[in-house]
């Protein structure tokens, strides 16, 4: 019950900026939070930034704090992470996935992010 | 916020039990969830609440709770089981969210 598909990644220079979009359907997204969730190359999870319904309260990890921004548009039922002054660090394949006290499910399949000179 | 502790790796032969652990003083009030992933996929819920299985997660797959560790036990061991494993807990005073390193399980 329920899909999500991640766009928007690639390559971006150091310091460079993209904005990585989250598609929903098959379920009524307004009533969910959304998280953003990232995975380096060969490394572990680690949870980035999530959004209430409204769109009125967020949270980042600190290491993206003040770069990077979550946003939602329950029109559309997509959630965004814009990402800005990015770093080499920032590689990774990103997730986005619903959250729920019954946890974080379902998880789109990934979109990767490179971020190289 | 704060770690989440895991075993880097488990080993185990096919038909066993295999246990992955996962810690931290917050567990002790704080619900955790575990999570599989296999090479190339999206990660995929296990165990939510502690111990509570999500429709379609076979029996095998099972969570507990003692104090600052929590537990996910695998029964009777298959090959299609060795994944990367990750526990997950929040922060629920700032509703932050945190996982654990990762164990990666080898059926023998």
């Amino acid at each position: 019950e329920g899909q999500l598909v991640e766009s928007g990644g690639g390559r971006v220079q150091p310091g460079g900026s993209l904005r990585l979009s989250c598609a929903a359907s098959e379920f009524k997204f307004n009533t969910y939070w959304m998280h953003w969730v990232r995975q380096a190359p060969g490394k572990g999870l680690v949870w980035v930034s999530r959004i209430n319904t409204d769109g009125n309260d967020t949270r980042y990890v600190e290491s993206v704090k003040g770069r990077f921004t979550i946003s939602r548009d329950n029109a559309k039922n997509k959630v965004y992470l814009q990402m800005n002054s990015l770093r080499v660090e920032d590689t990774a394949v990103y997730y986005c996935a619903r959250g729920a006290p019954q946890g974080f499910d379902p998880w789109g399949p990934g979109i990767l992010v490179t971020v190289s000179s | 916020s704060y770690e989440l502790t895991q075993p880097p790796s488990v080993s185990v032969s096919p038909g066993q039990t295999a246990t992955i652990t996962c810690s931290a003083d917050t567990l002790a009030k704080q619900y955790a969830y575990w999570y599989q992933q296999k090479p190339g996929q999206a990660p995929k819920l296990l165990i939510y609440k502690d111990s509570e299985r999500p429709s379609g997660i076979p029996e095998r797959f099972s969570g507990a709770s003692s104090g600052t560790t929590v537990t996910l036990t695998i029964s009777g061991v298959q090959a299609e089981d060795e994944a990367d494993y990750y526990c997950q807990s929040a922060d629920i005073t700032v509703i932050d969210w945190v996982f654990g390193g990762g164990t990666k399980l080898t059926v023998l």
